[in-house]
């Protein structure tokens, strides 16, 4: 079965530098998610997008932004990376119907991004 | 995160049973969720739990649920060293968007 694919699976950038990440996710899935995990820590919820509307914001810098396409993959473009944006980023997937009835996200296996 | 909590690590011995536990704090929490994520990989859900129940099997997984407490387990029995894996305790509230809130993960370690 088709997963949420991602891409890069791994970036290195340099203070300062400018990232895309994208995401494409699971066919007939509408809904996608990103979220952001630094080392040890919990996956934290950046933001979402339905139908290529932003749906729910979180703890997303300002120096983030991201929006959802026609075809529904998703990018998520951090500009004047700092140390700190060192993380996974995953991105998720799903269908509000299934949302709706179990909750359930299909997580893509991830981008690292490393900052130097 | 702030809101679910979950020890870090848990190492048991194959064959045994483990058991994961969490904590919450929002009471309005409508589903929790068991996520597993294996090395280099995303996150898989094993499991959900609606907050109207106390309890629910699904083979060699149980969960359980105490409201008054705001305390989720997972059990899992027969521990398998291909369950060495993060187990993410998450909640989410019914009437937005149903976005996860996850904890910060416990480490399960299966040794022969």
């Amino acid at each position: 079965a088709a997963g949420v694919i991602q891409s890069p699976r791994h970036l290195i950038k340099e203070k300062r530098e400018t990232a895309t990440l994208k995401c494409y996710p699971i066919p007939r899935h509408d809904t996608v998610y990103w979220y952001q995990q630094g080392p040890g820590q919990d996956p934290q919820f950046l933001i979402s997008f339905y139908e290529k509307m932003q749906s729910d914001k979180g703890s997303i810098p300002d120096r983030f932004s991201a929006q959802q396409f026609s075809d529904y993959h998703s990018e998520l473009n951090m500009s004047s990376l700092e140390l700190g944006d060192s993380a996974l980023y995953f991105c998720a997937s799903s269908s509000p119907l299934r949302a709706r009835n179990t909750g359930e996200l299909f997580f893509g296996e991830g981008s690292r991004l490393t900052v130097l | 995160g702030e809101d679910v909590e979950q020890s870090l690590f848990l190492s048991v011995r194959e064959g045994d049973s483990s058991v994961i536990n969490c904590t919450y704090t929002d009471s309005s929490s409508t589903y929790l969720y068991w996520y597993k994520q294996e090395p280099g990989a995303g996150l898989q859900l094993l499991t959900y739990i609606f907050s109207n129940m106390d309890m629910k099997q699904d083979q060699r997984l149980t969960v359980l649920l105490n409201k008054k407490d705001k305390h989720l387990s997972l059990r899992i029995a027969d521990t398998q060293t291909g369950d060495s894996a993060i187990y993410f305790c998450a909640e989410s509230i019914s009437g937005g968007s149903y976005i996860p809130t996850f904890g910060r993960g416990t480490s399960l370690i299966v040794h022969p």
